[in-house]
């Protein structure tokens, strides 16, 4: 069974720094592009970008290109996602989520973590 | 970047109706569209990849249409469990990848 698995919820202030994960497990992990998305409180989808753990090899949403940093360490099967500086407007809930591509078809993200909730306050 | 709306934002059913969904993108993306289940609480869930094909495990009374622009959502009868958000998601032209807006499908 697919599963992502993502760290706990996390309280920080306005400049700190704060890294995030997601486990991977229950299939090949160098295989398939892991994306992350943003959910700020009450509104839609926003995607920040993909890492395919086998290079590294990894795309940004302009949007995000700067504010964020994704890596992956594929001897945990792990996915990060690290901010340097936290802004307030940070406060959301970031998913990580597997983005199904087999046989050279892109087929959406078919598999998500549970969400991590990330508040930021002074 | 290609731009998804989708319409309307919240779409009120009485159970056993059908449940029509919209969504239109800013510029052709053939067939590269899926579409996502959120439920209050919960992460997304993809529902429907390639327009039209349903993912794994999902019920059949989904389905999915359309190519280009225009792409529709069907619940043919809509039951309790479907009260959700729905969002659109294009993956032709990437990155970045797109979602729509979302519609709320309320239980009448």
């Amino acid at each position: 069974e697919v599963q992502l698995v993502q760290s706990g919820a996390e309280v920080r202030k306005p400049g700190d720094c704060l890294k995030i994960s997601c486990t991977a497990s229950g299939y090949s992990f160098t295989n398939y592009w892991i994306g992350w998305v943003r959910q700020m409180p009450g509104k839609g989808l926003e995607w920040m970008g993909i890492i395919y753990p086998r290079d590294s090899d990894t795309r940004y949403n302009p949007s995000f290109q700067g504010q964020v940093v994704i890596s992956v360490d594929k001897s945990i099967t792990t996915a990060y996602l690290q901010w340097g500086s936290l802004k307030a407007t940070d406060a959301a809930t970031y998913y990580c989520a597997r983005w199904d591509s087999g046989a050279g078809k892109d087929r959406g993200f078919d598999s998500w973590g549970q969400g991590t909730l990330v508040t930021v306050s002074s | 970047e290609i731009v998804m709306t989708q319409s309307p934002a919240t779409l009120s059913v009485s159970p056993g109706e059908r449940a029509t969904l919209s969504c239109r993108a800013s510029q052709s993306v053939s067939f590269k569209l899926a579409w996502y289940q959120q439920k209050p609480g919960q992460a997304p869930r993809l529902l429907i990849h390639g327009s039209s094909t349903r993912a794994t495990g999902v019920p059949d009374r989904f389905s999915g249409s359309g190519s280009g622009t225009e792409f529709t959502l069907t619940i043919s009868s809509l039951q309790s469990e479907d009260s959700a958000l729905y969002y659109c998601q294009q993956y032709m032209n990437w990155p970045p990848l797109t979602f729509g807006g979302g519609t709320k499908v309320e239980i009448k």
